[in-house]
């Protein structure tokens, strides 16, 4: 089975700017987190969705969203990019029926702000 | 690659030993740990989990070792060698959220 994608692998963006990465789950899992992973802050969770719902959500500003579409594929939006939001975004998905999954991570996308 | 973090505990150790990485988690009703491997440029890799009946586990090399009454997880790695070198990170899943807490991470270094 192919892993996590996720695209792209890096962007340079400048503040104000908005951005949209994707990602592509393990097939036949259809809970997809998304992480944001930063050298002071480390791995901290953003949301999650499930048959296309957000499910959960972490400690972030409005500004970061998200959304999944019928075939599992999920896409984050971060709108009116600060420099603080230069960071690793790394995508997990797991099957999503049970409680306690394996979660499985993508590549992750280097979103670098200027 | 990307900096995980800046001042990471580093654990070095020799091609062939057995190294041991500890973690402390902050949530006693979580119940569900896993250890992922995170190499550079890479996202984190699943090496291991353990549920909270259980206090040990074995795989491949590895062993987790779970103390709930001390909130305590640790990784053990049998023969070390060169291509363990990575940043190991323990997580908690709340499952009420369905959302990995992570530890802060530890460097480990093989020297060959």
């Amino acid at each position: 089975k192919a892993g996590v994608t996720q695209t792209p692998r890096y962007l340079i963006k400048t503040r104000g700017q908005q951005v949209t990465l994707s990602c592509s789950p393990i097939s036949g899992h259809r809970s997809v987190s998304w992480y944001q992973q930063t050298p002071g802050q480390g791995l901290q969770f953003l949301f999650e969705y499930f048959s296309e719902t957000q499910r959960n959500k972490g400690n972030f500003p409005g500004r970061f969203s998200g959304r999944q579409f019928s075939n599992s594929r999920s896409e984050m939006n971060v709108s009116t990019l600060e420099l603080g939001d230069s960071a690793l975004y790394l995508c997990a998905s797991s099957l999503g029926g049970a409680d306690q999954e394996t979660q499985y991570f993508g590549p992750g996308t280097r979103l670098l702000v200027l | 690659g990307e900096s995980v973090g800046l001042h990471l505990p580093t654990l070095s150790v020799q091609e062939g030993d057995n190294s041991i990485i500890n973690c402390a988690y902050s949530n006693s009703a979580s119940d569900y740990f896993i250890w992922y491997k995170q190499e550079s440029g890479k996202g984190p890799q699943f090496i291991i989990d353990i549920r909270s009946n259980m206090d040990k586990r074995q795989g491949q090399r590895v062993t987790v070792l779970l103390n709930k009454t001390v909130k305590h997880l640790s990784l053990q790695i049998a023969a070390t060698q060169p291509g363990d070198s990575a940043v190991y990170f323990c997580a908690e899943l709340d499952t009420g959220r369905r959302a990995l807490t992570f530890g802060s991470g530890t460097r480990l270094q093989v020297q060959p």
